[in-house]
């Protein structure tokens, strides 16, 4: 089993520009989150799904989306990136509300 | 979900016990505590959790206070490879758990 597997692990893009982060799970996990972590800071949840088709905003939701259209992916989406989304994005798996949680190995991004 | 604290930086010495203090004093009865950690650059990681009793597993041991407003993880015997950040989050079981959220963390330093 691959757990929970993040992609691309690094990604330069330029201010405006667009892109997809991936996140794929095979634990047949309900519950998926995306966390964003600046350099020396804690985690912030950006969103999060209890499962498919349903999402909701997290703590820091300005400037991106997300979808859940299957159990196994939860992408998420930067339409206008700005140096203020470079960070490092983890994304997070569990079973229920009140099970640990898995994390993927994480995507830095860079905006410039 | 209930709010904790915990101190921003400990260090301990190689092969002793570490242990780290957290907070959280509005816990309602069906919160649960859990200790995640985060090793430079990685996600987070599991450790522990438990509702009142004190738990204990390969990792670690929960030590809950009777009142259930503090907890204490110990590592009994710390290596250097325990440096970390470690995070204590209260979660329910059902209903209104559905966000992780992370605070800021102890950074532990194990020293040589």
């Amino acid at each position: 089993n691959a757990g929970v597997t993040q992609t691309p692990k690094f990604r330069i893009l330029k201010i405006g520009q667009s892109m997809t982060l991936q996140c794929t799970q095979d634990m047949n996990h309900n519950y998926m989150y995306w966390y964003r972590q600046d350099p020396g800071m804690g985690l912030k949840l950006i969103y999060y799904s209890v499962g498919a088709g349903i999402t909701d905003k997290g703590e820091v939701p300005n400037g991106y989306n997300v979808s859940r259209s299957t159990t196994e992916d939860f992408p998420l989406r930067l339409e206008l990136a700005a140096p203020s989304q470079t960070s490092v994005y983890f994304c997070a798996t569990s079973r229920r509300g009140d099970t640990e949680a898995f994390f993927g190995q994480g995507t830095r991004l860079t905006v410039v | 979900d209930a709010k904790t604290t915990q101190p921003t930086s400990m260090d301990c010495a190689e092969g002793r016990a570490a242990n780290l203090p957290c907070n959280h004093s509005t816990i309602s009865g069906n919160e649960y505590v859990y200790w995640y950690r985060q090793i430079h650059s990685q996600g987070p990681q599991y450790i522990i959790h438990g509702l009142k009793n004190n738990e204990t597993n390969e990792m670690a041991s929960l030590i809950i206070t009777e009142d259930r407003k503090s907890s204490t993880l110990i590592l009994p015997h710390a290596t250097l490879r325990d440096t970390a950040v470690y995070y204590c989050i209260v979660r329910a079981p059902q209903g209104g758990s559905e966000k992780l959220v992370f605070g800021k963390g102890t950074k532990l330093t194990v020293n040589p």
